[in-house]
């Protein structure tokens, strides 16, 4: 079945580049997410990549897409103490009607 | 805006006991779910609906109902609870198929604990 992996945990220091990791089996996907989930807080968009991109870059963030691979990722510039928060990555599914499948988050942690 | 707004934030029940969840969006969506998320499992679907009057089983369905009577409305229902129904659970909306990104808009969570 349709399913999203990534590791759950990401320690990194103030100022470095973070980069979280994604891997997805529905090859036929058309959009791929990454959220952003602070504590005590629901889901928000961060950013998003259509599966015939290669790359996508916002600001800070840039997203690869490798879709021989099924992978994905996410790297965030010059992290911050406010980046602190759960990432998803998610996948639309093959059922249709915008049903995403996320992944487990990987909680980031940015320490002085 | 308020957006995705859910009721109650909190909430404990003793097993077999019964409680609605209500979901409430002001943006015209057409599609609402229903999220669990359990730690190290990230979010699963219980239900869903792509209409007012529509409903349909997600990935986790058992021991859950719901009902969409309005188009801005989602509601939640265990019938009786259960220890394992301990969770935070998420309603999203979104535009229908072929309007935009297919971008998920997330209420802030309701916590439930079921002893």
């Amino acid at each position: 079945g349709e399913d999203v992996e990534q590791s759950l945990f990401l320690s990194v220091r103030e100022g470095d580049s973070s980069v979280i990791n994604c891997t997805y089996t529905d090859s036929s996907s058309t959009y791929l997410y990454w959220y952003k989930q602070e504590p005590g807080a629901g889901l928000q968009l961060l950013t998003y990549i259509f599966s015939n991109m290669d790359m996508k870059q916002d600001q800070r963030l840039t997203v690869l897409l490798n879709k021989k691979d099924k992978h994905l990722s996410l790297r965030i510039a010059d992290t911050q103490t406010g980046d602190s928060a759960i990432y998803f990555c998610a996948e639309k599914g093959s059922g249709g009607y915008n049903k995403l499948i996320f992944g487990a988050g990987t909680r980031l942690a940015v320490h002085p | 805006n308020a957006g995705v707004t859910q009721t109650p934030k909190f909430r404990v029940l003793k097993t077999g006991q019964s409680m609605t969840l209500l979901c409430a969006q002001d943006m015209n969506h057409e599609y609402m779910y229903w999220y669990r998320q359990d730690p190290g499992m990230g979010l699963r679907l219980i239900h869903y609906s792509v209409g007012e009057g529509t409903t349909a089983k997600g990935e986790v369905p058992d021991g859950y109902n719901v009902s969409r009577l309005k188009k801005q409305n989602f509601l939640l229902g265990l019938e009786s609870a259960a220890p394992s129904q301990t969770s935070v659970y998420f309603c999203a909306s979104s535009y229908s198929i072929g309007a935009g990104t297919g971008e998920l808009f997330f209420g802030e969570g309701s916590r439930l604990t079921v002893l």
